[in-house]
């Protein structure tokens, strides 16, 4: 059983450029988030889904995209890098909407804008 | 809001125990407890409920103070492997989704032998 699963796992972006970080699940959980972590800090949610076709703001969601075609897959766009967008990214899901249950996370994209 | 996490950080030598807290100026509904290892995605440790619970596996418990909003992570007999940050998560309501969850800045715990 994978979980989540994020790539790539590592980019150097030059600034202006665009990139999308995939991420997809097979435990067939409803939502699903991303979220940034910047050194030395917590998590910060950018965007998050609620099902298929459904996803809303976060936190700190400037700057990016999501989409939501299918359960598995949630990708996430960097359009126009900047550098304040050097962080390292999660991508998460959950079974339920309660905030009861457990997030499950992926193993990171690190992520530098120079 | 933010939780705030206390210590910051904490260096022990194995065998000694720790304390990590969590407060909040919210009421709460719900507390995450996550260790991520430099490098790594966090990991899951327990949730905490409103009602005043404590939790615990092995030599790592928790407890949830509702009245005071805050919750206190205890690791007992510290092995080498307990080393890395730890995030409380909190939430104010059950439903509104995981996504209402806030982080805390996190703790940096430093085992050494």
């Amino acid at each position: 059983n994978a979980g989540v699963t994020q790539t790539p796992k590592f980019r150097i972006l030059k600034i202006g450029q665009s990139m999308t970080l995939q991420c997809t699940q097979d435990m067939n959980h409803n939502y699903m988030y991303w979220y940034r972590q910047d050194p030395g800090m917590g998590l910060k949610l950018i965007y998050y889904s609620v099902g298929a076709g459904i996803t809303d703001k976060g936190e700190v969601p400037n700057g990016y995209n999501v989409s939501r075609s299918t359960t598995e897959d949630f990708p996430l766009r960097l359009e126009l890098a900047a550098p304040s967008q050097t962080s390292v990214y999660f991508c998460a899901s959950s079974p339920t909407g309660d905030s009861g249950n457990t997030i499950y996370f992926g193993e990171g994209s690190w992520l530098t804008v120079v | 809001q933010q939780p705030v996490q206390s210590p910051q950080a904490v260096i022990l030598r194995e065998g000694e125990d720790a304390v990590i807290n969590c407060s909040s100026s919210k009421a709460l509904y719900s507390v995450h407890w996550y260790r991520q290892k430099h490098g790594e995605a966090p990991v899951f440790l327990m949730i905490l409920l409103k009602g005043g619970e404590q939790k615990g596996h092995d030599k790592i418990s928790a407890s949830f103070n509702e009245k005071k909003q805050q919750s206190s992570l205890y690791l007992t007999a510290s092995q080498l492997s307990y080393s890395g940050t730890y995030f409380c998560g909190t939430a104010p309501t059950l439903w509104g989704g995981a996504q209402k969850l806030v982080f805390g800045q996190g703790t940096r715990l430093t085992i050494n032998p």
